[in-house]
């Protein structure tokens, strides 16, 4: 099956400006989530989808960042206005809900600079 | 509350040689364990998991982990490391085994193989 989709690989923006990642899941896998990996630190979730409600966005700072998962499918983050401190790969991951199969698959990630 | 402690931001070690990356947890609740595998410029990659059963879970490529409940503990080993096992390695916790329970990540540990 084919894996899960992000672009860009690579993104650098100026302080301010916006930014927008998208992720395409594996098909058919009901949940989506949106981790932002800063270097030398593990994965924090951002936000997570199941099909296209929202189930947690506790960490997900509002004020800046918005995302969206339309039809249950695609996803989108957007950042605006980015800080310095976004610098980070902002990893997306799909999992199905069944019970008796549990693993993320994780995209190769979007690596942000902001300068 | 959930969380991870990986000890070890950095490990290096000869080839053949072997090792244990240490991973510690923390949680109110049973929980599910599970070790990632990042390489250079790719997503996270699941390497093994503890859901129940035997405390030892082996993966294809060498790596063993034992869950210690007492210790709170899921380090994970090799024997003999090769020069492709130099990555990143990500200890996570969940509290649930459908896709609607998030993961949480310890800070990563680099593993370094000498020729």
């Amino acid at each position: 099956e084919a894996g899960v989709a992000q672009s860009p690989r690579y993104k650098i923006i100026e302080k301010r400006q916006s930014v927008a990642f998208w992720c395409n899941p594996i098909s058919g896998h009901a949940t989506l989530y949106w981790y932002q990996q800063i270097l030398g630190q593990g994965p924090k979730l951002l936000i997570q989808f199941q099909n296209n409600g929202v189930v947690d966005d506790s960490q997900l700072p509002k004020d800046r960042f918005s995302a969206e998962r339309l039809k249950g499918v695609d996803s989108t983050l957007k950042i605006q206005p980015a800080k310095l401190e976004d610098s980070a790969v902002y990893l997306c991951a799909s999992s199905p809900l069944d019970r008796d199969f549990y693993g993320y698959t994780f995209g190769s990630g979007t690596r942000l600079t902001v300068v | 509350a959930q969380s991870v402690t990986q000890l070890d931001s950095q490990v290096p070690v000869f080839e053949e040689a072997p090792v244990e990356l240490r991973c510690n947890y923390s949680s109110s609740v049973s929980v599910y364990l599970f070790w990632y595998v990042q390489y250079p410029n790719q997503g996270l990659q699941l390497l093994l998991k503890y859901l129940s059963g035997s405390t030892l879970v082996e993966s294809i490529n060498g790596f063993e982990a034992e869950f210690n409940k007492s210790q709170t503990s899921f380090h994970l080993r090799k024997p003999s490391v090769h020069i492709s096992d130099t990555a990143e390695y990500f200890c996570a916790v969940s509290e649930g085994l459908t896709g609607a329970n998030n993961l949480f990540f310890g800070t990563g540990t680099r593993l370094t193989v000498i020729p």
